[in-house]
């Protein structure tokens, strides 16, 4: 089972400035690497598919890199409906996993 | 456009079951499985399993298995979570997911519904 670890657990950023959110997978995964944002009381959004494919209608704002066991999530410049849990998940094996989640929080 | 909705919130009382439907819209249900997810109360996001719309093989994570039972019915466009046996930490919201475009990964989300199980 691959384990998926992200960093920070909470990022505090002023509206307008950049945030980077990292992902860690206990195993290669290729560029098998998801990530959802997540807002309370909403249905979680897919973002980013295969590492740095920005799914339908997501923003510029939000891109994605990495390989195999370190990613990153970038919000280049945070507007208020971005405030929200971002999670990352590896869909290379059986059972794919989430990591625990980021929330990013207003400063 | 693709749309996923889920049944209303359910409040039930340990022991009893549950079923959760999932009204898929918009798309050709069978060539997409369906897949399940929960949020325990303060929790993260955590993955249940899936089901094969073509089969109707459902699949479940180790945690998942026994009580819980994924079903379809195809005529309705509608796949089900039942859950038997309802315990206070089955309590979450669970949400039914489309697997696009890539095998696990989950777009669009259903609303999610919210179980509550209390005495």
């Amino acid at each position: 089972e691959i384990i998926m670890t992200q960093s920070p657990a909470t990022l505090s950023v002023s509206p307008g400035e950049g945030a980077t959110l990292s992902c860690r997978a206990s195993h290669r995964v290729g560029k098998y690497l998801a990530w959802y944002q997540h807002k309370p009381g909403q249905a979680p959004r897919l973002l980013i598919y295969d590492a740095s494919t920005r799914a339908a209608g997501v923003p510029a704002r939000f891109s994605g890199s990495g390989s195999e066991t370190e990613f990153s999530l970038t919000i280049s410049s945070l507007q208020s409906e971005d405030f929200a849990v971002y999670y990352c998940q590896q869909f290379l094996t059986w059972p794919p996993k989430l990591g625990q989640g980021t929330r990013v929080e207003i400063k | 456009q693709v749309q996923l909705v889920q049944s209303g919130p359910e409040l039930k009382k340990p022991g009893a079951s549950v079923k959760v439907s999932c009204k898929a819209s918009g798309y050709t249900f069978t060539s997409h499985a369906i897949n399940w997810l929960r949020q325990a109360p303060g929790q993260g996001l955590e993955w249940m399993g899936w089901i094969n719309t073509n089969t109707g093989e459902p699949t479940y994570v180790q945690d998942f298995t026994g009580r819980f039972v994924f079903s379809l019915d195809t005529s309705v466009t509608t796949a089900y979570l039942h859950i038997n046996n309802l315990k206070a930490e089955d309590s979450a919201v669970y949400y039914c997911a489309r697997d696009f475009p890539r095998h696990y990964v989950s777009d669009p989300w259903g609303q999610g519904t919210l179980v509550t199980v209390s005495s």
